[in-house]
């Protein structure tokens, strides 16, 4: 069965600092990634995901992951924290053969500090 | 479009009453999800339906109850609440049943169970 591993429930960062927010996953069979943000007192919206193809996926609000299958990861970043990417941060993964269901993640929660 | 639409926002049951979630989304999708969110645990996945009249157990199912008699509507029903059920829950729903398409999440309803 697939599983998620964040690094970290909450990181801290300066604005302007580079963000990264770690995910670690297993799957026996080649995976879906997905990273989804939450802000305060709302549901989740799609940040990125991987499919398949390139393995440097771009998003919104100039988030990036890399999926690098040796090291079963798929960590994000962005260059230059801004005060509005204070949020909850949820990695999470799927597989063809896991039914239909998507494993998320414990979250970590990103505090941008001025 | 309004995407996923849940009700109501927030709702506080006692011990032993029942009630139900409603959550409806119009983008026709076939999947539909409904997830409580707790403190360090993520979301964990209660039920699941792949479409009018198919519902099937996720993680943590003991308590609730589910149907779908439409594509628009998947009510989440709370038989005798309980204190453990306090948590946040969130609907979502996915176009098709590829788990490699991302999902939709409503805003959430906030559940007090004293």
């Amino acid at each position: 069965a697939q599983s998620v591993t964040q690094l970290g429930s909450h990181v801290s960062v300066s604005e302007g600092a580079l963000v990264l927010l770690r995910c670690n996953y297993s799957s026996s069979v080649p995976p879906y990634l997905f990273w989804y943000v939450q802000y305060p007192n709302q549901g989740l919206q799609l940040l990125l995901k991987y499919t398949t193809g390139a393995t440097l996926v771009k998003g919104i609000n100039g988030f990036e992951a890399e999926f690098k299958k040796s090291e079963t990861s798929f960590h994000l970043t962005k260059p230059s924290a801004h005060m509005s990417d204070a949020a909850e941060y949820f990695c999470a993964v799927s597989v063809n053969t896991g039914g239909f269901k998507t494993i998320f993640g414990a979250g970590t929660r990103l505090f941008v500090k001025a | 479009n309004a995407g996923v639409t849940q009700t109501p926002k927030f709702q506080v049951l006692k011990t032993g009453q029942s009630m139900t979630l409603q959550c409806a989304q119009d983008m026709n999708h076939e999947y539909m999800s409904w997830y409580r969110q707790d403190p360090g645990m993520g979301l964990r996945l209660i039920h699941y339906s792949v479409g009018a009249g198919i519902t099937d157990q996720g993680e943590v199912p003991n308590g609730y109850n589910v149907s779908r008699s439409t594509t628009e509507d998947f009510p989440l029903r709370l038989l005798s609440a309980a204190p453990s059920q306090t948590s946040v829950y969130f609907c979502a729903s996915r176009g098709g049943l590829a788990v490699k398409n991302e999902q939709y999440f409503g805003p959430g309803t906030r559940l007090t169970v004293t």
